[in-house]
């Protein structure tokens, strides 16, 4: 069975701070995809970023990037210059790449609070 | 870029009585839909996964009599918490697999029952 692993439940970084976040998973299978959403206040589900688990490249957009370290089965998400609409809960989600469904699995979840 | 609109964001029901969700694909068509629980400051926790067409996949745990699924068309889905009870009260959320990003989410519905 698929997991996935957030083990920091809440995080603070200072504005125009660099941030990270953790997040593993454990698979057998070889292709994935991994995904970043964000749930601010508002509850809306966001996606920040997404990575092919047969991409080496590791995944950025603006200020996020990922470090998709494969064969130890992490997928870290990184905030640079934090801005506090960045201050949201943040999820890891995993999906296999073969799966009809295309359910996505979800981790616990870190509550990220930007301060001014 | 592709839209769900999930209605209503929230709903007040006596104790007994049922409630339908709806979560509508705008501009593209979503054969496939999730319908996911959460209780506060907790994940997303997967229901059902709801197919145009055909009867509604649900996850372990979850009780099918109690939680209606229809997904009649290919922009429609609907949620019924039938005869629903205070600890049905939560935050419920769909989503669609789209062509682009991969899944879109709806704004979420708060249900309280009282």
């Amino acid at each position: 069975a698929q997991t996935v692993t957030q083990s920091q439940p809440e995080m603070s970084v200072q504005e125009a701070e660099t941030v990270t976040l953790s997040c593993t998973y454990d698979t057998s299978e070889n292709n994935y995809y991994l995904f970043w959403y964000k749930q601010p206040p508002s509850r809306q589900m966001i996606l920040v970023i997404r990575q092919e688990a047969y991409k080496q490249q590791n995944a950025t957009e603006n200020r996020f990037s990922v470090n998709f370290q494969k064969a130890a089965k992490s997928f870290s998400l990184k905030i640079s210059d934090s801005q506090l609409g960045d201050t949201a809960m943040y999820f890891c989600a995993f999906r296999i790449g073969s799966s009809n469904t295309g359910k996505l699995i979800f981790g616990q979840g870190t509550t990220l609070q930007v301060k001014p | 870029g592709a839209v769900v609109s999930q209605h209503p964001s929230w709903v007040i029901c006596k104790s007994g009585t049922s409630v339908k969700i709806e979560c509508r694909s705008l501009d593209f068509q979503a054969t496939t839909m999730f319908w996911y629980r959460q209780f506060p400051k907790q994940s997303l926790m997967l229901m059902a996964t709801s197919n145009e067409g055909s009867k509604a996949t649900y996850e372990q745990g979850v009780e099918k009599d109690k939680f209606l699924i229809n997904h009649a068309s290919l922009t429609l889905s609907t949620l019924t918490v039938t005869s629903a009870h205070p600890e049905d009260s939560s935050f419920y959320i769909c989503s669609a697999r789209d062509g682009r990003t991969g899944y879109t989410f709806g704004s979420g519905t708060r249900l309280t029952v009282v």
